[in-house]
Order: structure tokens, then sequence, then C-alpha cells
């Protein structure tokens, strides 16, 4: 199994302050994805990046894809309170396509 | 539509029960696969499925069975409940192969406590 190394684990802002989340592996993934989960929900996609050094942008979110596809972050700007939860990467697998390894998770609190 | 649907949302068990967990989908997807959550790990894999009768060990497997008899539902089976699966399981769905099909979608998660 692939090892995705996200840091921090946890992260506490003050509304207004911009923040970044990393996902980092030693290994290459065919394509990276960021969820959010809140307190007693499932996790939901938020954005999923294919390309190595690609970005994408989701209102204040902006994602990136490392050169070599083996590291992405996630980076928040103006953070609101809004944004509480719980930030999971996950990469598919280049050899089992289907399968996808999950980071530890960053619990992000903002604090009005 | 529904999405993915677990039921139930809590249980209690003593060790040594055994129980199964319900996962349906009606999104018509080929993957299935169930997490367990525990502070400070992520989502760990114990099983999935590429396909109506398909299935494969993932991480954490161990004390767990699955079945995919249909392309809807993927059960997850606890043989002998331990106080170490005391978690939080989610079974997530995903339309398969490809890098933007393993795109995932959850089920509300089923919070467990073995006692």
């Amino acid at each position: 199994t692939q090892l995705l190394e996200q840091s921090p684990q946890f992260l506490s802002i003050q509304e207004g302050e911009n923040l970044t989340v990393y996902c980092n592996s030693s290994s290459v993934f065919s394509s990276l994805q960021w969820y959010r989960q809140e307190p007693g929900e499932g996790p939901v996609l938020l954005v999923t990046v294919v390309t190595g050094g690609e970005v994408k942008k989701l209102k204040r979110l902006t994602f990136q894809f490392g050169d070599a596809r083996k590291d992405s972050s996630l980076h928040i700007t103006a953070a609101q309170p809004g944004d509480t939860g719980l930030y999971l990467c996950a990469g598919a697998e280049e050899t089992s396509g289907s399968r996808l390894t999950f980071g530890e998770g960053t619990q992000l609190t903002v604090n009005p | 539509n529904a999405g993915v649907t677990q039921t139930p949302k809590f249980q209690v068990l003593k060790t040594g029960q055994s129980m199964t967990l319900q996962c349906a989908q009606d999104m018509n997807h080929e993957y299935m696969s169930w997490y367990r959550q525990d502070p400070g790990m992520g989502l760990r894999l114990i099983h999935y499925s590429v396909g109506a009768g398909i299935t494969d060990q993932g991480e954490v497997p161990n004390g767990y069975n699955v079945s995919r008899s249909t392309t809807e539902d993927f059960p997850l089976r606890l043989l002998s409940a331990a106080p170490s699966q005391t978690s939080v399981y989610f079974c997530a769905s995903s339309r398969g192969y490809g890098p933007v099909d393993t795109e995932a979608f959850f089920g509300q998660g089923t919070r467990l406590t073995v006692v």
C-alpha cells in the first residue's frame, strides 16, 4: 500500500487567516483527490487533480498537484468558520486504479 | 438519488457477537469499498469489490467478511466482534477505473462500539 503523509494533523486559526495543508508520498499517483468531512457525516469530494503541476480553484480553495504527481497541497485564503472540518487527501494507485489510499487527515478549526 | 445508504447509523455489540453492516448504492457503480476510520489514522480500507461476484482484501481485513451478489449491495460482516473493532465504518462507491472514475461517494457511516 502506498502511503500518503498529510500535515499538519491539527490546525486552529482565526477567521481571515490563510493556511496550507500538505499531502506527500514517495509514490506516484494517477490522480489525487481532496475530501472534506463534517462531524457525523461521510467525506465529500472537493476536487480531483490528475495532471502533474495542475492547479484547480474552488472559490477560496486552491489545490495543486506536484509536477511528479507525488504530492499535493490545499491552500485556503481568508478562512471562514464554515471551512471548519476534517480535510482528507486520497491518491488513486497507478497499479490498481480503483483503490484509494487516504492520508491521516487535517482537522481544521477556524475561530470567529 | 439516495446515493450510498448505510444502516444502521449506531450499533453497540458485546464481545463475540456477530452482525452485518448494510450498504446499498443506486448509482450503478462497479466499485464498492468498506473503510474504517479511527482517530489520527484517516480511512483504512477493509475490503473492496470491483464488481458483482468479485471481492478482495484491503489493508485491514482480519475479522471481517464481505460478499457482492448484486451491483447495488455490499454488506460487511463482523464474525466475532472484538473491542478493537470499535470504530466508525464507511461504505463508498465509485464508477471504477480511471483517474476521475475513482472519485468516491460515501455513506453517512456506522458508529460501532464493542463492549
